[in-house]
């Protein structure tokens, strides 16, 4: 089974320049997660997708971010225009919901590696 | 709102020596608790989960983490260490509001095992 696929590996982009982030994750999960990784830090969830809709943005800058799940399936996350503070690693993950009540594994991604300069 | 606290920012060990990774949690109700681990320019991998039942949750590469509900810990244990085991590892959390499954993860500890 494929694992959950994030290009490109890494990026370096200057401030106030545009990115966007890729994710396609492994099939038939219908979950799709968005954490930050902040160097020295432990993922922090930036956004939840459940199919194609939103389940939780709450901790996502929307002046600066903005994600989509078209057709339920691939997503892209977008910075624009970067901060310094944005340069970090974006994690995608996913799930399977087989289950109500949250006792599904989430799996991860590489990761994009991302340094704004 | 919940939070998990990882205490050590490194732990050491001796090849072929017990290792135990510590993880303390807070949440609202019944937790899901898991342990990841990642290797350098790697995403994070899963090793095991607690969602009920036996305390004692064993998991991938030899890895079982014993769940202490009065002590609200969680803690990885190996009984003996590999140099491979080397990485950082995370304890993360999920509590139970419905819908929203993402995990509240700690910052992480750094296991180093010397041959």
């Amino acid at each position: 089974e494929a694992g959950v696929a994030q290009s490109p590996r890494y990026k370096i982009i200057e401030k106030r320049q545009s990115v966007a982030f890729w994710c396609n994750p492994i099939s038939g999960h219908a979950t799709l997660y968005w954490y930050q990784q902040i160097l020295g830090q432990g993922p922090k969830l930036l956004i939840q997708f459940q199919n194609n809709g939103v389940v939780d943005d709450s901790q996502l800058p929307k002046d600066r971010f903005s994600a989509e799940r078209l057709k339920g399936v691939d997503s892209t996350l977008k910075i624009q225009p970067a901060k310094l503070e944005d340069s970090a690693v974006y994690l995608c993950a996913s799930s399977f919901e087989a289950l109500a009540g949250g006792q599904e594994t989430q799996y991860f991604g590489p990761g994009t590696r991302l340094l704004v300069l | 709102a919940q939070s998990v606290a990882q205490p050590e920012d490194q732990v050491n060990v001796a090849e072929g020596n017990p290792l135990t990774v510590k993880c303390t949690y807070s949440v609202s109700g019944n937790p899901y608790l898991f342990w990841y681990v990642q290797y350098p320019n790697r995403g994070l991998q899963f090793l095991l989960k607690y969602i009920t039942g036996d305390n004692l949750v064993k998991g991938s590469y030899g890895f079982e983490a014993e769940f202490n509900k009065s002590q609200t810990s969680f803690h990885l244990k190996k009984p003996s260490a590999l140099v491979s085991d080397s990485a950082l590892y995370f304890c993360a959390v999920r509590g139970l509001v419905t819908g929203r499954r993402a995990l509240t993860f700690g910052s992480g500890t750094r296991l180093q095992v010397q041959p």
